[in-house]
């Protein structure tokens, strides 16, 4: 199947800094990239949808100044945590769908921890 | 807007043990089905997907679930639980259309003791 690469996959950060995370399809392309967040014990929430070219879409609640995504390439989204607090702490997911396709591949989450 | 509900919240169960889980779908229109699994620190796992055709599915550890259209449900079940199949079942729905996002139900905690 398709594999979807996230990075990292901890990261221990202070508070009022920012943290990058990079969500890469290795070997399809993907048009459109879907940002997951999840709670401890909780279900996967959808933050926003990554567009290649354009402005990515967010779910109401989700701040887009705090949550800057950048799908810079057809195999590339980035998630920018800005000015993270502890509340930020979380586990956040991408998922792919190969152009065209109905099933999303996921990466492997990437565990935040704003101390 | 498309949801998702699971009715069990924690399910505990013995080995050997049949297993089913329920999971219920709000969406009128065509859709696309899942159930994924989370084992204890570990990312998420495809165990199986139905898009068309039969609706009884197999999917990869012995589970299979069945697409009951006039109750909007797709329920995940085994014959015999192992304990191994501890983990976190996440059902999912996104709609018919290619590359759009999966919407997930809240996780059913399955519990197996040997």
């Amino acid at each position: 199947g398709a594999v979807v690469s996230q990075h990292p996959s901890r990261v221990i950060c202070k508070s009022g800094t920012s943290v990058k995370i990079e969500c890469r399809s290795l070997d399809f392309q993907a048009t459109t990239m879907f940002w997951y967040r999840q709670f401890p014990k909780q279900s996967l929430m959808l933050m926003a949808t990554s567009n290649e070219g354009s402005k990515a879409t967010y779910e109401q609640g989700v701040e887009k100044d705090k949550f800057l995504i950048n799908h810079a390439s057809l195999t590339l989204s980035t998630l920018t945590v800005t000015s993270a607090h502890p509340e930020d702490s979380s586990f956040y997911i991408c998922s792919a769908p190969p152009a065209g396709g109905y099933e999303a591949f996921f990466g492997q989450g990437t565990r935040l921890t704003v101390v | 807007a498309q949801s998702v509900s699971q009715h069990n919240h924690h399910v505990i169960l013995s080995e050997a043990a049949s297993l089913e889980l329920g999971c219920n779908y709000s969406y009128g229109g065509t859709v696309n089905l899942f159930w994924y699994v989370q084992y204890p620190g570990q990312h998420l796992q495809l165990l199986l997907k139905y898009f068309s055709g039969d609706p009884l599915v197999k999917g990869i550890k012995g589970f299979e679930a069945e697409f009951i259209k006039s109750k909007f449900s797709f329920n995940l079940r085994k014959p015999s639980v192992q304990w191994s199949d501890t983990a976190e079942y996440f059902c999912a729905v996104n709609a018919g259309q290619a590359g759009t996002a999966l919407i997930f139900g809240k996780g059913t905690t399955l519990s197996v003791s040997s």
